[in-house]
């Protein structure tokens, strides 16, 4: 069966601080991607990465870093938390190729920036 | 640019009664359509997809979706809502007539469906 897993479900951090969230996919798929969940804004994307070391900025990237060293593995970095980034994130992962777009999602992380 | 229109934040309806959630979309290409799930506290899960073929797409749960070219449509459907379809509905388009790389999707706000018992 197909799986997304994220490091936490919930986090709690303080402006300023670095704030790493993991994701880690057992699927072998290629494509994985990060997004950000707010109310009457739905899914935008931060960054996607189709390749290890290889990331490319989504629509909304400022302030957020990602890193993938491993196929299975895509961090999203916040370099220096702000409370604009309190949101829920949500990793997710797919095939590369044509016709293979559906997206495979982890449960999330609500992230809250005191 | 490609973009997707949920016209509606909140849709109720009575349990048993059919139920259906508006997409509008916007792409220069042909459509890839899709549809997902959100139930609370939980992560997004892929309920259907439009690519080719027949107009009416098939999927998860008893949902059903129709493609409208010509109103540039891909409303979900069911026949007869149950209390546990009640969740956050998301749909999504993506250029199909691009190749090459990745071809992003964008999402549309959402849809909270209320199925009261």
């Amino acid at each position: 069966d197909v799986k997304v897993t994220q490091s936490s479900r919930y986090l709690v951090k303080r402006t300023g601080e670095k704030v790493f969230l993991e994701c880690v996919q057992d699927m072998d798929h290629e494509n994985m991607f990060w997004y950000r969940q707010d109310p009457g804004l739905g899914l935008r994307l931060i960054y996607f990465s189709y390749d290890v070391k290889m990331k490319e900025k989504g629509d909304i990237p400022e302030g957020y870093s990602v890193s993938r060293e491993k196929k299975e593995r895509f961090s999203l970095i916040l370099e220096s938390a702000s409370t604009n980034q309190t949101s829920m994130y949500l990793c997710a992962s797919s095939l590369a190729g044509a016709n293979t777009d559906t997206q495979y999602f982890g449960p999330g992380t609500r992230l809250t920036v005191l | 640019a490609q973009s997707v229109a949920q016209p509606e934040d909140q849709v109720n309806v009575a349990e048993g009664n059919p139920l259906t959630v508006k997409c509008t979309y916007s792409v220069s290409g042909n459509p890839y359509l899709f549809w997902y799930v959100q139930y609370p506290n939980r992560g997004l899960q892929f309920l259907l997809k439009y690519i080719t073929g027949d107009n009416l797409v098939k999927g998860s749960y008893g949902f059903e979706a129709e493609f409208n070219k010509s109103q540039t449509s891909f409303h979900l459907k069911k026949p007869s809502a149950l209390v546990s379809d009640s969740a956050l509905y998301f749909c999504a388009v993506r250029d199909g007539q691009r190749s090459g790389g990745y071809q992003k999707v964008t999402f549309g706000t959402g849809t909270k469906l209320q199925v009261i018992p």
